[in-house]
């Protein structure tokens, strides 16, 4: 089974500085995705990017990027320019490329994200 | 374009209290639905997931259930609640199909039992 490890329960950034979240995961398989998602006070879940493990190119979206590091099976988010908005709970995620319906998501346990003003 | 909604916001349920959590979609067909569970402070559980209407595939034995009655609608349940029942429960989609390989989560529901 799919595990996915956030080793870093918290960070603290201050505002307008760069940080990296860290997440690794275990996988067999050699097509995937990976997934960061942010959880804000609201609690919902809101994904921030994405990574299909078969295009090499790190994606990027506006201030958020990932460090994906397949054969290191590591997957970790920079956020650049931090800003106060960006507090939340940061969760690492896998999904299985199958498509036989029962994808599912396997969830790391967060990181908690402080933006120090 | 699609939307899920999730009902109600916050529950405060007797222990013992029978339960009934219900999740929709709307803008997509035959989407996954997922409900997963999220203990303070800590990660996320799935609890169920279906591929389509009947269809309900449990990850953890509890004492909860699923159903989807329709093709966009998902239901949590149960018959007799537990303090251990406490968290707060999200519902998701997705529609690999339709290219959609993420998930959407809806807004949660809040349980306290009591």
């Amino acid at each position: 089974a799919q595990t996915v490890t956030q080793s870093q329960p918290e960070m603290s950034v201050q505002e307008a500085e760069t940080v990296t979240l860290s997440c690794t995961y275990d996988t067999s398989e050699s097509d995937y995705y990976l997934f960061w998602y942010k959880q804000p006070p609201s609690r919902q879940m809101i994904l921030v990017i994405r990574q299909e493990a078969y295009k090499q190119q790190n994606a990027t979206e506006n201030r958020f990027s990932v460090n994906f590091q397949k054969a290191a099976k590591s997957f970790s988010l920079k956020i650049s320019d931090s800003q106060l908005g960006d507090a939340a709970m940061y969760f690492c995620a896998y999904r299985s490329q199958s498509n036989f319906g029962n994808e599912k998501l396997t969830f790391g346990t967060g990181t908690r994200l402080t933006i120090i003003p | 374009s699609q939307t899920i909604h999730q009902w109600p916001a916050t529950l405060v349920q007797p222990v013992g209290s029978p339960l009934s959590l219900e999740c929709t979609v709307e803008g997509t067909s035959n989407p996954n639905l997922y409900w997963y569970r999220q203990a303070a402070g800590r990660g996320l559980q799935l609890l169920f997931y279906s591929v389509g209407i009947g269809q309900i595939s449990s990850e953890v034995p509890q004492n909860l259930s699923a159903s989807r009655p329709q093709d966009r609608q998902f239901i949590l349940s149960s018959k007799k609640l537990l303090l251990s029942d406490s968290g707060f429960y999200l519902c998701a989609w997705s529609n690999y199909a339709q290219g959609d390989y993420g998930y959407t989560f809806g807004s949660g529901t809040r349980l306290t039992v009591v």
